[in-house]
């Protein structure tokens, strides 16, 4: 399967907890994006990376919250101190100079 | 600011009826257009994109920038097109809709 993966595809914790997702984008792709998606939302931009760099993080993203992308290929996100308000769905999506993004199934959160 | 709006959260229309989801922006530079869908327990994918002006599965959206809209458009509904259709703008960033549920009844 040549498609974005991500794991794991789904994740229980208690509050206070720090968790870590992986995205492993479409090989070539140099693009590389991580959104939260809430019941009844659209997906909604965290951060964007183009090769290793991050270029892009939103006002939202507070500082609980991580990500890298070490050799520009896959990407870990991490959460400290987990909160009940961080259950989600986290997408990654990845896409070659931002056009159409291939998204992966994404790991659904709950925090308990 | 860059902002997405769908007026509709559930759309149902009978098979074989026309259909329209709503989308309008705003945003102060040029934008590039997105309608995204997904299916049930499949990952979200790319419908179609205001610049390619082609027409996927019978849908075809039109870049209207004096209304500053988007609306999906498709003369026949069917039955597999069921699904969650999210419309997205890129400007700096990519940002998407809350999402429409389309609902095709037979």
């Amino acid at each position: 399967d040549t498609g974005v993966s991500q794991d794991p595809r789904h994740k229980i914790t208690k509050r206070g907890q720090n968790v870590t997702f992986r995205c492993d984008p479409i090989s070539e792709h140099n693009r590389l994006y991580w959104y939260r998606q809430t019941l009844g939302q659209g997906p909604e931009f965290l951060t964007y990376f183009q090769n290793e760099a991050q270029l892009e993080k939103s006002r939202l993203l507070s500082d609980r919250f991580s990500a890298e992308r070490p050799k520009g290929s896959f990407s870990t996100l991490e959460i400290q101190r987990t909160e009940q308000g961080d259950s989600a769905m986290y997408l990654c999506a990845s896409t070659n100079f931002g056009h159409e993004q291939f998204f992966g199934p994404g790991t659904r959160l709950t925090v308990l | 600011a860059q902002r997405v709006t769908q007026p509709e959260k559930l759309l149902s229309v009978f098979k074989g009826a026309p259909v329209e989801l709503k989308c309008n922006y705003s945003y102060s530079g040029s934008p590039e257009l997105f309608w995204y869908v997904q299916y049930s327990r499949q990952r979200l994918q790319l419908l179609l994109r205001h610049i390619s002006r082609e027409s996927i599965k019978g849908f075809t959206a039109d870049l209207n920038k004096g209304e500053t809209s988007f609306h999906l458009k498709k003369p026949f509904a069917q039955e597999e097109d069921s699904a969650m259709y999210y419309c997205a703008l890129k400007g700096q960033n990519f940002v998407f809709g809350p999402g429409t549920r389309l609902s095709v009844l037979p």
